[in-house]
Order: C-alpha cells, then structure tokens, then sequence
C-alpha cells in the first residue's frame, strides 16, 4: 500500500525567502504525486502534479515540486515566499494500478512579513 | 462551472442524533470520497464509492453510513454510534481510469456535537 509522509508539521519563513515544504512517499509501481493547498475551513485545493517526464515540476502561484525517485520525495519549493501563502500543504500519492491516493499528514506554512 | 458542493457549510448535531452530510459533483466524476479531518492528524478515508451502487469502508467507516443512489450523489450520515463525530468532513470525487488524475474537493462540512 502506498503511503506518504511529511516529517514537518510547522514551516517557518520570512516574506521575499524561498520555501522548502517536504514529502517523502512509498508505493508499488509508478507513483502519481499531488501537492494540495488548504486555507482555513476551506478544501484542498490542487497545486501541482508529477505524473511521467521532467522531474521538475510546475503549478499554480509560482509553486513547483521536484521529483527524485532515488531519494522517493517530491518537494514543494517556491523562490520567493508571500504572507499569503500561509496555509496547510498536503502531498499526496497515487499508484499506477490506480489505488486510492493517500494523504500525508500536513505541514503549516507560516509566511512572516 | 463544474464542481462538488457540500452543504451544510456548518452543522450541529445533539448527541444521539443521526445526520446527514450532502455531497453532489456535477463533473461527471465516477468515484466519490469521504474523508475526516481532525487538527493535527490529517485527512483520514471514511468511504468511498468507485461507481453507482456500489461503495466501500475506508479506514475508520465505523458510526458512519453511506449510499450512492446516483452518480451526481455521495451523502455521508454520521450516525449516533459516532462517539466523537465533532470535525471538519470533506467530499472529493475523481473520474475513473489511471491514477494520473488527481481529486476535487468540495469546501467542506464542519459538524459540532452540541
């Protein structure tokens, strides 16, 4: 079965630093990873996906996520970090059988201007 | 616009009430979760549906019911049996195939035993 972690529960960063939010993952074949975004009694909001090709990928709000499969993370960085993107980060994993996706636990993004 | 609404946004339920939680996507999306979120802990899979008429336990289904009646339709009632129901629920659904597609969230349910 397929699982994730994210060994941070707490990210801090000053505005204008770039930010680094961890995920490390397990799954049987070919993974499918997800970084979702949730703001406060919101729900998850999609941010970026690797499914094949560049390890380095792109999403939404100048996010990316870089994927090494030898090391089985896929990183959530940003250059430059803005108060408003303070929230709850959650990676997530699919396998390639198509098996439930599962959820890491979260890691609190703190933004401090 | 397509998408998954989850209604109430708010609920209170007195201890030994049953209640029920609405979850409708009109994306045509065949597989339907529901899933708990506690402070701290996560996202935690109560049930999910991969097709109408059919559905199974997640990780910690017990106090909880489901029924998938139509496809549009995934409604989680939370049942007396529920010792500690009071959290933040959420819908997602996902269309069917490879597991290359990721899922969309409804906005959530916040449920308060009063």
């Amino acid at each position: 079965a397929q699982s994730v972690a994210q060994p941070e529960d707490q990210v801090n960063v000053a505005e204008g630093n770039p930010l680094t939010v961890k995920c490390t993952y397990s799954v049987s074949g070919n993974p499918y990873l997800f970084w979702y975004v949730q703001y406060p009694n919101r729900g998850l909001q999609f941010l970026l996906k690797y499914i094949t090709g560049d390890n380095l990928v792109k999403g939404s709000y100048g996010f990316e996520a870089e994927f090494n499969k030898s090391q089985t993370s896929f990183h959530l960085k940003k250059p430059s970090a803005l108060v408003s993107d303070s929230a709850l980060y959650f990676c997530a994993v699919r396998g390639d059988n198509n098996n439930d996706m599962r959820f890491g636990a979260g890691t609190r993004l703190t933004v401090k201007p | 616009d397509g998408g998954i609404t989850q209604s109430p946004k708010y609920l209170f339920r007195k201890e030994g009430q049953n209640v029920t939680l609405s979850c409708e996507q009109n994306l045509n999306h065949d597989a339907m979760y529901w899933y708990r979120q506690d402070p701290g802990q996560g996202l935690r899979l109560i049930y999910y549906s991969q097709i109408v008429n059919d559905f199974q336990k997640g990780d910690i289904a017990e106090g909880y019911s489901v029924s998938r009646e139509k496809k549009e339709s995934f409604p989680l009632t939370v049942t007396s049996a529920q010792k500690n129901p009071t959290a933040f629920y959420l819908c997602a659904s996902t269309s069917s195939g490879t597991g290359e597609r990721g899922y969309t969230f409804g906005s959530g349910t916040r449920l308060t035993v009063v």
